[in-house]
């Protein structure tokens, strides 16, 4: 267990939806990082908070949002969902914004649109 | 701009021989060099780092990084190979203190190896 949980696990759903996915940092932890995996584009990052705040926007679609929470989780809502949204998103947690550790790591949501 | 390359998509190994798995990076200044594994169905989880000091870098479950500066690369090595070794691969880069705070990672190489 990394200490970072991510729910579901898994998820279905059809076209058009919206879906939240939530992420729980590890203890002590205040950024969080959400990225999107998938097939042909491999580890693509979305979108980064740091104790509530936006700090960096990737390749996020204007569909999909997200926000961090005062108890530091974050949800990724996920909107007008299309086939090729379908991909493992991960979120991912570290104590600071520029330090030298790396990232603690979710197990992912699988996210399957139909 | 900061990038990482992983040339080869997949890496073949007979266990018990050494393994490579290729990583070059292109920043601005000095990076902060990362390799990760993913197992099936699993979140990736953190090999080693290179921030400063030693090139030769030692990390979890018998894996190594030389860190080159001059070839700008982070190759990721194991003298052994095992078969448990198989999984997803992936190289990340960060420049402290640039416009840039979130990790790059490559795409990943797969590593497979066969008994």
């Amino acid at each position: 267990d990394s200490g970072v949980t991510q729910t579901p696990k898994h998820l279905i759903t059809a076209t058009g939806q919206r879906v939240t996915l939530r992420c729980s940092p590890r203890s002590g932890d205040l950024s969080v990082y959400w990225y999107q995996q998938s097939l042909d584009q491999g580890l693509q990052f979305l979108i980064q908070y740091y104790n509530g705040e936006e700090r960096a926007k990737g390749n996020i679609l204007e569909r999909f949002s997200a926000q961090q929470f005062p108890d530091l989780h974050s949800e990724l809502n996920l909107s007008s969902l299309e086939l090729g949204d379908s991909a493992l998103y991960f979120c991912a947690s570290s104590v600071v914004v520029q330090g030298a550790e790396g990232y603690t790591f979710g197990s992912g949501t699988r996210l399957t649109v139909v | 701009a900061q990038s990482v390359a992983q040339p080869e998509d997949q890496v073949n190994v007979a266990e018990g021989n050494p393994l490579t798995v290729k990583c070059t990076y292109s920043v601005s200044g000095n990076p902060y060099l990362f390799w990760y594994v993913q197992y099936p169905n699993r979140g990736l989880q953190f090999l080693l780092k290179y921030i400063t000091g030693d090139n030769l870098v030692k990390g979890s479950y018998g894996f190594e990084a030389e860190f080159n500066k001059s070839q700008t690369s982070f190759h990721l090595k194991k003298p052994s190979a095992l078969v448990s070794d198989s999984a997803l691969y992936f190289c990340a880069v960060r420049v402290p203190n640039s416009g840039y705070s979130t990790l790059t990672f490559g795409k990943g190489t797969m590593l497979l190896v066969s008994p």
